[in-house]
């Protein structure tokens, strides 16, 4: 079992569509990253967040430390959001990034 | 702008051959990271440093090698020990542990290397 799992693995929506995002975690954490990887392959920083909740935009993560869960929002969804969505911890007490395998999201206009 | 220059965009390789990915950021940051992408697995990494004239093995460092010679730069040749080097690769880099354990990690663009 993967030490960060994400679901779900694909995601289509249509333009207009709320959108959630999921990633639990099986290790401690001092942190954790939400990243968009682009069709070309960059990869963007969404969030880092160790806690509470985070919002930028159309965008809103959430952290639930004790039940190890986060989850990303996507609300109005666009074209433009389709992309890999990749949770990322930091481990505590390491420090070392393990990711997720992501969710790839496909918005229809 | 700051930010984490990878190159080539592309690259090809025939057997038997060594390559090296260049990765180059101007962030001043410490560490720097190599990873590699494979299709329907997270990043992996590959070799890591977190001062210059220092690296660590990652998780899957067999048939790779890497240098920090400069603070800048963190060069991967992909060796031909590497017996199924075609994947993505990913540079990234991050303050460090040494000036703020946790970090957050800055990504590059990637490079996509291939087998002829």
């Amino acid at each position: 079992k993967n030490e960060v799992e994400q679901s779900p693995q694909n995601l289509t929506a249509q333009e207009g569509e709320f959108i959630t995002i999921n990633c639990s975690y099986s290790v401690g954490i001092s942190a954790l990253h939400w990243l968009q990887q682009h069709p070309g392959g960059g990869i963007v920083s969404l969030f880092m967040l160790s806690s509470g909740k985070k919002k930028h935009g159309r965008l809103i993560a959430t952290i639930n430390i004790q039940e190890k869960h986060s989850s990303l929002h996507i609300t109005a969804s666009h074209p433009r959001d389709s992309a890999v969505y990749i949770c990322a911890v930091i481990t505590s007490g390491t420090y070392k990034y393990i990711f997720g395998t992501g969710t790839r999201l496909k918005v229809l206009a | 702008d700051g930010g984490i220059t990878q190159s080539p965009k592309y690259l090809f390789r025939k057997e038997g051959q060594n390559v090296t990915l260049s990765c180059e950021q101007n962030l001043n940051h410490d560490a720097m990271y190599w990873y590699r992408q494979d299709p329907g697995q997270g990043l992996r990494l590959i070799y890591y440093s977190q001062i210059v004239n220092d690296f660590q093995k990652g998780d899957i460092a067999e048939g790779y090698s890497v240098s920090r010679e400069k603070k800048e730069s963190f060069p991967l040749t992909v060796t031909s020990a590497q017996k199924n080097p075609t994947a993505f690769y990913l540079c990234a880099s991050s303050i460090g542990e040494l000036r703020g354990a946790g970090s957050a990690q800055h990504f590059g663009d990637g490079t996509r290397l291939s087998i002829l």
